[in-house]
Order: C-alpha cells, then sequence, then structure tokens
C-alpha cells in the first residue's frame, strides 16, 4: 500500500488566514491526488483531484499543487465554512487516504 | 440532479454479515465506478473497493479480501456491499461514493457521496 502523511495533524486558524496543508506518498503517485473537506456527521465533499483541479462549484480560494510525493492544498483566505477535517487521497494504485488534517477556529 | 441514497443503520453480532444498498439517481447508473469507503468512529476514511456497474467487474483492498461482495442490480440503480464475518473493529460508517468522469475520462476521486450507513457490531 502507499502510505499517504498529512501534516499537520491540526491547525488553528483565524477567518482571513491562508492555510497549507501538506501530503507526501510514501512512493511516486504521479497527479492522482485528490483533497476532500469533512464536516462532522457529513460525508466528505471532493475538492479538488488530479493534484490541480477544481471541482465544479469549490471556492477558487482553495488551491492544490505538488507532484511525484509532495503536494499542498492552500485555502488562501479562510472562511467561517472552512473550518472542518481535510483528506488527501491518491489514487495512483490501491487508493488509500491521509489521516486527517482538523481546521479548527482559533 | 445527482443523488445517492443508502439503506438505514444496521446492528450486529459479531460473525454476522451485513448488506448496504445504494441507490443512484439523477445520471446513467452504468456510465460511472461505485466504491465503498468506511470510516471507524473518530478515525479517517479507509478505501473499500469499486464496483463497476456496467460489467459487475470488481477491485477489492486486500485487507477485505474473501468477506466483501460488491454486487449491482442494474433495474434498481443500486448497488450493495455486503461484508462477512463481522468484527467489532468493523463498526464504522460505509459510504458509497461516485468515481468522477469527464470527457470519457475517470479521475480516481468521489464526487458524490451517499449520506452514510452506520454498522455497529457488538455483541
Amino acid at each position: 500500500d502507499i502510505q499517504m502523511t498529512q501534516s499537520p495533524s491540526s491547525v488553528s486558524a483565524s477567518v482571513g488566514d491562508r492555510v497549507t496543508i501538506t501530503c507526501r506518498a510514501s512512493q511516486g503517485i504521479s497527479s492522482w491526488l485528490a483533497w476532500y473537506q469533512q464536516k462532522p456527521g457529513k460525508a466528505p465533499k471532493l475538492l479538488i483531484y488530479t493534484t490541480s483541479t477544481l471541482q465544479s462549484g469549490v471556492p477558487s480560494r482553495f488551491s492544490g499543487s505538488g507532484s511525484a510525493t509532495d503536494f499542498t492544498l492552500t485555502i488562501s483566505s479562510l472562511e467561517p465554512e472552512d473550518f472542518a477535517t481535510y483528506y488527501c487521497q491518491q489514487a495512483n494504485s490501491l487508493p488509500t487516504f491521509g489521516q486527517g488534517t482538523r481546521l479548527e477556529i482559533k | 440532479q445527482v443523488h445517492l441514497v443508502q439503506s438505514g443503520a444496521e446492528v450486529k453480532k459479531p460473525g454476522a454479515s451485513v448488506k448496504v444498498s445504494c441507490k443512484a439517481s439523477g445520471y446513467t447508473f452504468t456510465n460511472y465506478y461505485m466504491h465503498w469507503v468506511r470510516q471507524a468512529p473518530g478515525q479517517g476514511l479507509e478505501w473499500m473497493g469499486v464496483i463497476n456497474p456496467s460489467g459487475d467487474n470488481t477491485n477489492y483492498a486486500p485487507r477485505f479480501q474473501g468477506r466483501l461482495t460488491m454486487t449491482r442490480d442494474t433495474p434498481t440503480n443500486k448497488v450493495y456491499m455486503e461484508l462477512s464475518s463481522l468484527r467489532s473493529e468493523d463498526t464504522a460508517v460505509y459510504f458509497c461514493a461516485r468515481e468522477a468522469m469527464g470527457g470519457g475520462n475517470f479521475w480516481k476521486a468521489y464526487d458524490m457521496w451517499g449520506q452514510g450507513t452506520m454498522v455497529t457490531v457488538s455483541s
């Protein structure tokens, strides 16, 4: 299995802040990297796929970048509704997810 | 509008089996792969497997081989996930999730999700 390691595991930030979450793969995954947002009691929501393609309807303050083993999700200016848990997911081989990053209000 | 609606919560004893359904609507059922992902309480997401509703072929995560079965019923636009030999560690919310597609390409990400089905395994 390809292991996905996210950092940080949790982060506190304020509305308007810029936040970056990192995801590292245990081996190269080309561009097969997606990001999801999950709120308590809800299903995950797709934000970005193939590393940097914004899913339809997702605000442009979300962006993704990276290649091979190192990837980032950036939220350029936090809005109140962005406080949630974020997961990366690789699909270069059998899919695996990162352990999640909890984004909390400071 | 695209919807995935799952069956209701289940409580099972260790050793039993559970079968969860996922009904798709609002799109051509046979055009999109359907995946199953689970989430234990307070934990992260775990991919279980995928079914191609068009050809009924499947691919399962190795750790579930032998006790996981995914099937589909095209007249009702439903996919099913059956997990056998349940143990307490299988207590989780189980999600069906549609694989995103565009321009004839599959994007290996999940753009629509069911609401989740809580499965509790307890004696």
